[in-house]
């Protein structure tokens, strides 16, 4: 079945530091791939998707590259702000199945 | 633009209590999509609803059930509540069911059950 495996945290970084989370998973066929931002007490944003390999998704400064040969999707950011304070997750749909499947998470902090 | 909307979005209930959430689509979309978040967890998949049908049933337990009504808004309905299954349960909605649809999530309802 799919998975996907995610970078423990947590994470904490300075304010303006370089910032990567990784995320590989396993799937059967394509599957697009998600990062999900759950920011403290609130539900599920999607912050990028990637639909098919090589396809860069990028949203408020945030970027990650969908890489088949490596079955990778990792999560960069040049310059991360206290505000970026959140949960992370990776995520994928594929197959028959619509449903979408979550990495455990990254506690990521930053702090001033 | 329109959201999710959950309701209620916090929820107490004691043991072998039922309880019901709810949940109302963003306008025009006809798929939602149930999941349940444990503490310190990631969210996994209950179930899913496409045009009033049920599509896809995931790890849930035979003491819930669920349904989407003809206005497309769905309902979560729990019984015999244990204390396991005290989390945060998120509808996500989609307009369609393809792979290429985006799921939009609401806000969540936290059930605690003690």
């Amino acid at each position: 079945g799919n998975s996907v495996t995610q970078m423990e945290g947590p994470v904490t970084l300075s304010e303006e530091a370089f910032l990567t989370i990784n995320c590989t998973y396993t799937a059967t066929g394509y599957p697009s791939l998600f990062w999900y931002v759950q920011y403290p007490g609130e539900g599920l944003q999607l912050l990028l998707k990637a639909t098919k390999a090589d396809d860069k998704g990028s949203n408020k400064g945030f970027e990650a590259t969908y890489r088949k040969e490596t079955t990778s999707f990792h999560l960069e950011k040049g310059s991360v702000q206290v505000s970026d304070s959140a949960v992370y997750f990776c995520a994928l749909r594929g197959g028959s199945n619509y449903k979408l499947t979550f990495g455990k998470g990254t506690l990521l902090t930053v702090n001033p | 633009a329109a959201g999710v909307i959950q309701s209620p979005r916090h929820l107490i209930k004691e043991k072998r209590e039922t309880a019901t959430l709810k949940c109302y689509p963003i306008p025009r979309h006809d798929t939602v999509y149930w999941y349940q978040q444990g503490p310190g967890q990631d969210p996994q998949f209950l179930i899913s609803f496409y045009e009033k049908m049920q599509s896809d049933k995931g790890s849930i337990p035979d003491r819930f059930s669920a349904q989407q009504f003809s206005d497309y808004h769905s309902e979560l309905n729990m019984s015999s509540l244990e204390l396991g299954d005290s989390a945060l349960y998120f509808c996500a909605s989609s307009l369609g069911q393809g792979g290429t649809y985006e799921q939009y999530f609401g806000p969540g309802t936290r059930l605690t059950v003690t």
